[in-house]
């Protein structure tokens, strides 16, 4: 019973290097959503999901892309890294619109 | 949009004792969670709960959606009961908004 699964758990990136954070859920959610975890600042919503195809933004939007091709697989891209991108991801999915959020076990990125 | 504050911000206990975690909201919500992150970073569901009250083992959660708060109670805590608890709401919408959380440590 795997749940949501994020890869990888830690990156070290530079400046400008670009990368994805995976995520997938088995629960045939179709709701999912991408959140950063900054010290100090509980967990803030980048990008969401309600279905495939359909994406929308969050309150921190800026610096990432987000596409929904399977209700499985909600990646996250960071086209070109900044240090601000320094933070913990956590992806997250739920049945029903408003119903419990199930979190993965998140991923810690540097950008240095 | 709607704010949630959670107090207190830090909170530091010796093992046994009990205590409350409190989370306002600016506006209605249509749901309420509350988790705990553990100090390895796993977040952890603890109650779903838009209204009312639940309680599962030592800790209980109630919600007063009409007065716009959410408390979460630790009875005889543990050492591993620390971490930090965040509230998290939703608006009707698919966005779900955290609070910053409450440190918790739990002193042997």
């Amino acid at each position: 019973n795997a749940g949501v699964t994020q890869t990888p758990k830690f990156q070290v990136l530079k400046t400008g290097q670009s990368m994805t954070l995976q995520c997938a859920q088995d629960m045939n959610h179709e709701y999912m959503s991408w959140y950063r975890q900054d010290p100090g600042m509980g967990l803030r919503l980048i990008h969401y999901s309600v279905g495939a195809g359909i994406t929308d933004q969050g309150e921190v939007p800026n610096g990432y892309n987000v596409s929904r091709s399977t209700t499985e697989d909600f990646p996250l891209r960071l086209l070109s890294a900044a240090p601000s991108q320094t933070s913990v991801y956590f992806c997250a999915s739920t049945l029903l619109q408003g119903g419990e959020l199930f979190f993965g076990e998140g991923s810690r990125l540097t950008v240095l | 949009g709607i704010q949630v504050e959670q107090s207190p911000p830090d909170l530091i206990l010796q093992e046994g004792a009990n205590s409350t975690l409190r989370c306002n909201f600016s506006d209605s919500v249509n749901n309420l969670q509350w988790f705990h992150q553990n100090p390895w970073g796993q977040l952890i569901n603890l109650f779903y709960i838009p209204s009312g009250t639940k309680q599962n083992g030592r800790l209980s959660a109630t919600t007063v959606a009409t007065e716009r708060y959410s408390l979460l109670y630790i009875s005889s805590s543990q050492t591993t009961d620390s971490g930090v608890y965040f509230c998290a709401v939703g608006t009707g919408g698919f966005k779900t908004i955290f609070g910053a959380g409450t440190r918790l440590f739990v002193k042997a």
